[in-house]
């Protein structure tokens, strides 16, 4: 099975750098997303990484480390639009993506 | 065109009631995935379909019926669901199969079902 954690809730400030840790436990691992979910709306794919080490998109990046279990998303520049929720996913060997519960990320001005 | 398209966007229904939601997809993505979220939780996987096969079902109750009629095409018919069924049920698209190098999901808006 899989276990995966995040935290539940973040609160950063517009302009600031974020960081949203997610951490698992998997047998087989293959794989790691980050998707960004606002209320009410899908899902939208922002990275994804697969061998040690750091993705840059843009404002986005996302690190990960295989032998630590241990990713995370990065944010830089906030803006108030960046508010949603930022759901780490992990791919199995058996192919399938199970989702953590999702970070609830809050930009204040 | 990176888009899913899930019709109805909200279908209220009753435990005897007979409805199907409907996805769609054109960019080609020979996989297909059915998942149901609750306010303030992940999607949780429900069916796949890779190659218009359905190749993964998460032990779904009987009530949810998949079928995928081409490859553009996913439908989920539902009959005598309960309650508790009411949650927002989203569809994905992904170029390649669950563990195949192209499995970045794409997802449409999600139909809102509520069970009275």
């Amino acid at each position: 099975g899989q276990n995966i954690d995040q935290p539940t809730e973040m609160t950063a400030t517009e302009g600031a750098i974020v960081q949203i840790n997610c951490t698992y436990q998997t047998s087989g691992f293959n794989g790691l997303f980050w998707y960004q979910q606002h209320a009410g709306e899908a899902p939208t794919f922002l990275s994804y990484n697969v061998l040690d080490g750091l993705e840059e998109k843009g404002r986005f990046s996302s690190f990960l480390s295989r032998s630590k279990g241990y990713s995370y998303l990065l944010l830089k520049e906030l803006q108030m639009k960046d508010s949603a929720s930022y759901l780490c996913a992990v791919r199995a060997n058996a192919g399938k993506s199970t989702f953590g519960d999702g970070t609830t990320l809050t930009v204040k001005p | 065109d990176t888009e899913v398209t899930q019709t109805p966007k909200h279908l209220v229904m009753g435990m005897t009631n007979k409805k199907s939601l409907k996805c769609e997809q054109h960019m080609g993505h020979r996989a297909m995935y059915w998942y149901k979220q609750k306010a303030k939780k992940p999607p949780e996987l429900m069916f796949v379909y890779s190659y218009e096969k359905l190749s993964i079902n998460e032990s779904v109750p009987s009530r949810f019926s998949p079928e995928c009629p081409n490859s553009s095409l996913l439908n989920l018919h539902l009959h005598a669901l309960q309650p508790e069924d009411s949650a927002l049920y989203l569809c994905a698209s992904s170029q390649t199969p669950p563990g195949g190098g192209g499995d970045i999901q794409y997802f449409g808006a999600g139909t809102r079902l509520s069970v009275l």
